[in-house]
């Protein structure tokens, strides 16, 4: 059973327009949600994360928005560059190793 | 420089043959963690380590083995039991492994492959 879900296999987005990529979670005693960006044959790395007190988080280009009413995560990345493409995976952490969800590639079309 | 360091990087398991991965770290970190990637299957937990001489099987536990005999190393053994080895492994590792705000730093990985 799948407690962090990424629905979007795959987002095309224009170089220059917002990316949004989503994630939704089941389990209510998660307080810790992290982004990370995930090149091919390499490690991911950590991109940005938020707390569950809060429903915003932003560093530069990239943003993290909560809802915990809706279980509902999202990271928008405004503007999209090329260097973007990727895959992202959203984790999240309640005081357990961080559970993953499957992933999104996102391709910023140039 | 810090970090997380695993080897190899590419690795051949003939049938019926134990393997063992790599991973060390001078992050002076308590925790560390192994994960495998499978395309469209994103990171799934194999074993985990909180501190020296402790470890916790993951959700795909089956057929791998783990040590932590030094708080730097957390090798990996991938044995015959483990049917379906071929996939990206990822070693991981946390300040500690108890706090909730807790983020990981990852290894390059290891692609290991079957013969």
């Amino acid at each position: 059973d799948q407690q962090v879900k990424q629905n979007s296999p795959s987002l095309s987005v224009q170089e220059g327009r917002i990316s949004i990529l989503n994630c939704d979670y089941t389990n209510s005693m998660f307080d810790y949600f992290l982004w990370y960006k995930k090149y091919p044959a390499e490690g991911p790395t950590f991109l940005i994360s938020i707390s569950s007190i809060k429903d915003k988080n932003e560093d530069g280009r990239f943003t993290v928005f909560l809802n915990k009413s809706a279980k509902h995560l999202s990271l928008h990345i405004v503007p999209s560059q090329p260097g973007d493409s990727a895959v992202y995976f959203c984790a999240a952490n309640g005081n357990t190793p961080l559970v993953f969800g499957k992933g999104t590639r996102l391709s910023v079309i140039a | 420089d810090g970090g997380i360091t695993q080897s190899p990087k590419y690795l051949f398991r003939k049938e019926g043959q134990n393997v063992t991965l790599s991973c060390e770290q001078n992050l002076n970190h308590d925790a560390m963690y192994w994960y495998r990637q499978d395309p469209g299957q994103g990171l799934r937990l194999i074993y985990y380590s909180q501190i020296v001489n402790d470890f916790q099987k993951g959700d795909i536990a089956e057929g791998y083995s783990v040590s932590r005999e030094k708080k730097e190393s957390f090798p990996l053994t991938v044995t015959s039991a483990q049917k379906n080895p071929t996939a990206f492994y990822l070693c991981a590792s946390s300040r500690q492994g108890r706090a909730t705000n807790e983020k990981l730093f990852f290894g390059s990985g290891t692609q290991l492959s079957v013969l």
